[in-house]
């Protein structure tokens, strides 16, 4: 099983800033996904394939990143980006999920 | 638009089974495979299971494999998920997801499932 260990597991923000939540996986993958998930919501698939955005998503988030280590990134940062975010691959079964970075804004 | 409902979550007893329903609409519901996800309370995202368009392939992490059954009736363009023996870790809430693969590009509300006596 693949382990996905993300980091940080908590970060607080300020409107305008640019800000990096990185995703590291125990195997190399070919992709990564991640998906926002808001307070007492469901989760929305957010990127896939490691740097597509999804329908709707604004072009202030932007995925990247290979092999073992993967990135999103957003720039700036919006009141509405609040949520905890999750990376998730599928390159290897079982699909595994990171354990999520909570984003605050200050 | 994709819209997914799930129900039949609840309180239940370790031992006992439950079985959870999701109704699809918004999209041809045969030609795609189905998942279910779940999240413990304040806990990440752990995948259950998944099943093919047809029905005729399932599959399932170990921590539930022999325990839980997914299935579908397209012909109702819904989901289903049979928990038997269920356990307190098992305690969580349950999304369905519509699994283009190898993501999850929909997901229900959910439903809560807890297991305790």
């Amino acid at each position: 099983e693949i382990i996905l260990t993300q980091s940080p597991t908590i970060m607080a923000a300020s409107l305008g800033e640019k800000i990096t939540i990185t995703c590291s996986a125990s195997s190399s993958l070919s992709y990564m996904y991640w998906y926002q998930q808001k307070s007492g919501a469901s989760p929305k698939l957010w990127v896939h394939r490691t740097s597509n955005l999804a329908s709707g998503v604004p072009d202030r988030f932007s995925g990247s990143g290979s092999g073992t280590d993967f990135t999103l990134t957003i720039d700036p940062v919006e009141a509405d980006d609040t949520a905890t975010y999750f990376c998730q691959q599928s390159w290897n079964d079982p699909p595994t999920f990171g354990s999520g970075t909570k984003l605050e804004i200050k | 638009e994709v819209q997914l409902v799930e129900s039949g979550g609840g309180l239940v007893q370790p031992g006992r089974s439950l079985k959870l329903s999701c109704a699809a609409s918004g999209f041809t519901f045969s030609n795609y495979y189905m998942a279910w996800v779940r999240q413990a309370p304040k806990k990440g995202l752990e995948w259950v299971a998944t099943i093919s368009t047809s029905g005729s392939r399932t599959y399932y992490p170990d921590s539930v494999k022999g325990r839980f059954t997914i299935s579908r009736d397209n012909a109702k363009s819904s989901l289903y998920l049979q928990m038997n023996s269920l356990k307190s870790e098992d305690t969580a809430t349950y999304y369905c997801a519509r699994q283009t693969q190898p993501y999850f590009d929909y997901w229900g509300q959910g439903v809560m499932v807890t297991v305790s006596s």
